[in-house]
C-alpha cells in the first residue's frame, strides 16, 4: 500500500538549535518526494522537492532533505531553527504517471525562544 | 508573482444551506486539486481536474458534493446541502507538467452552523 508516515506529530525546538522532522513513505514505483510548510491561517508552501538525481535537495528557507532509498526516507533538515519555522510540515509523496499526492499526517514544530 | 486564488477566503452559513467555492488556478496550469483539512482527518483530497476533465473524485461525498471546471481559468466546488460536520478548511491546488508540482490557494474556512 502507499503510504506516508511523519512519526512526530509535535516537535519543540530551541531557536538556534538544529531541527529534523523523520518521512518515511511506502510507494510502489520511483518517488517523486515534496516537503510544504503550512503557517496557521495559511495555505501549504512548497519548500523542496526531489525528482531524481542528487539525493541532497536544498529548497527555500534554508531546508534541506536527503532522499535515502534503502531506507524509504526523505527527512528535512535545517541547522538552525529562527521561532518564525514555527509551523506545521508536511511530507508528501507522488510519481510518474500520476497528479496525485500522499500526504503524510503532519509535524507541528514549536520554536522557543 | 503567480498563485491560486480562492474565494471566499471564510463563509459561515446554516445547515441546509446552499456553498459554493471558487479557485482560479495559476494560468497555465492544467491539473486542479480540490482538498479538505480537519483536525481529526487531516488532509484529505476530495477530487481533481487535468485540462478540466474530472479524473478522480473519490474523495467527495456524491449525494452533496460537486466540483466543476466550466473553464479553464476556474474550479468550483459546491455543497448542498450543506451540513455541520462540513465545516473545514477546503484548498485548491495547482500544478502543470509530468511532476505536477502542486501550489496551494489559501483557503476557504467554511462554518455550517
Amino acid at each position: 500500500a502507499q503510504s506516508v508516515t511523519q512519526p512526530d506529530i509535535h516537535i519543540t525546538v530551541s531557536e538556534g538549535a538544529s531541527l529534523e522532522l523523520r518521512c518515511n513513505y511506502s510507494y510502489g514505483a520511483t518517488p517523486y518526494l515534496f516537503w510544504y510548510v503550512q503557517s496557521p491561517g495559511q495555505g501549504l508552501q512548497l519548500l523542496l522537492k526531489y525528482f531524481s538525481g542528487d539525493t541532497l535537495v536544498q529548497g527555500i528557507k534554508g531546508f534541506e532533505a536527503e532522499f535515502k532509498r534503502s531506507q524509504s526516507s526523505f527527512n528535512l533538515r535545517k541547522p538552525s531553527v529562527h521561532w518564525s519555522d514555527a509551523a506545521e510540515y508536511f511530507c508528501a509523496v507522488g510519481g510518474i504517471g500520476t497528479y496525485k499526492y500522499i500526504f503524510g499526517t503532519g509535524t507541528r514544530l514549536k520554536v522557543l525562544a | 508573482d503567480a498563485r491560486v486564488t480562492q474565494t471566499p477566503r471564510h463563509k459561515v452559513t446554516e445547515m441546509g444551506q446552499e456553498v459554493t467555492m471558487r479557485c482560479q488556478p495559476i494560468l497555465g496550469h492544467n491539473t486542479v486539486f480540490w482538498y479538505r483539512q480537519t483536525m481529526m482527518q487531516g488532509l484529505e483530497l476530495l477530487a481533481y481536474f487535468r485540462n478540466r476533465a474530472p479524473l478522480d473524485d473519490s474523495g467527495m461525498p456524491k449525494d452533496r458534493f460537486s466540483a466543476e471546471m466550466p473553464d479553464a481559468t476556474l474550479a468550483t466546488l459546491k455543497i448542498q446541502p450543506s451540513e455541520p460536520r462540513d465545516s473545514a478548511v477546503y484548498f485548491c491546488a495547482s500544478g502543470a507538467g509530468e511532476r505536477n508540482e502542486q501550489f496551494f490557494g489559501p483557503g476557504t474556512r467554511l462554518t455550517v452552523l
